[in-house]
């Protein structure tokens, strides 16, 4: 499957604990953005890398959170100290880059914090 | 932040009827794209608008990007039990940054057998 993975799909944690989850983009998309759904909302952006590079963060990013593409491949979502309203789904996104607009999710991760 | 308007927020309609579904906006948006979500998935994505005026088909799916570029609808056609979901209406907006997509709250369809 070429398709956007994330991994895990679910995650348990307790209060405090830290979390990281990873997202692997379809090859040949250099661009990868992190989204954040809560129930019954649309995604809301979180960041964006342009190959390594994070070119873009949102104010829902607090200074728990931190994103990284090292090799412009993969990247990872880690959030410590976690807090109950962290619990979502985190999705994560890639596209083409260029004038491409389409973005393509993964299935997601769903977080619950307990 | 920058909202995007769906409505409505839920349908109920029986197998083989049409369904339109609009978004909008108070501001004006460059890209509309429709998406699909099902329990415990990502957004799927369905259809991408480009450019004012712009009408798109995919199948049984058919949408629009208004002329003033603050509204989209969906329209999907002879509706069977696989429609059943959440759509989403999403954009890119001047303002907000070409890359990050707003999303709207959703229509959530059920269809009845």
């Amino acid at each position: 499957d070429t398709g956007v993975s994330q991994d895990p799909r679910h995650k348990i944690t307790k209060r405090g604990q830290n979390v990281t989850f990873r997202c692997d983009p379809i090859s040949e998309h250099n661009r990868l953005y992190w989204y954040r759904q809560t129930l019954g909302q649309g995604p809301e952006f979180l960041t964006y890398f342009q190959n390594e590079a994070q070119l873009e963060k949102s104010r829902l990013l607090s200074d728990r959170f931190s994103a990284e593409r090292p090799k412009g491949s993969f990247s990872t979502l880690e959030i410590q100290r976690t807090e109950q309203g962290d619990s979502a789904m985190y999705l994560c996104a890639s596209s083409l880059g260029g004038t491409a607009v389409e973005q393509f999710f993964g299935p997601g991760t769903r977080l619950t914090v307990l | 932040g920058q909202q995007l308007n769906q409505s409505p927020q839920s349908m109920f309609i029986q197998e083989g009827e049409d369904v339109s579904m609009n978004c909008t906006s108070s501001s004006i948006f460059n890209t509309w794209l429709w998406y699909k979500q099902d329990p415990g998935e990502g957004p799927v994505l369905l259809i991408a608008l480009y450019k004012a005026g712009e009408l798109t088909s995919n199948g049984r799916l058919t949408a629009q990007f208004g002329i003033t570029r603050k509204d989209s609808f969906l329209n999907i056609s002879a509706s069977i039990p696989s429609d059943v979901g959440i759509y989403f209406c999403a954009g890119q907006s001047p303002i907000q940054g070409a890359q990050k997509l707003v999303f709207g709250q959703g229509t959530r369809l059920t269809i009845n057998p």
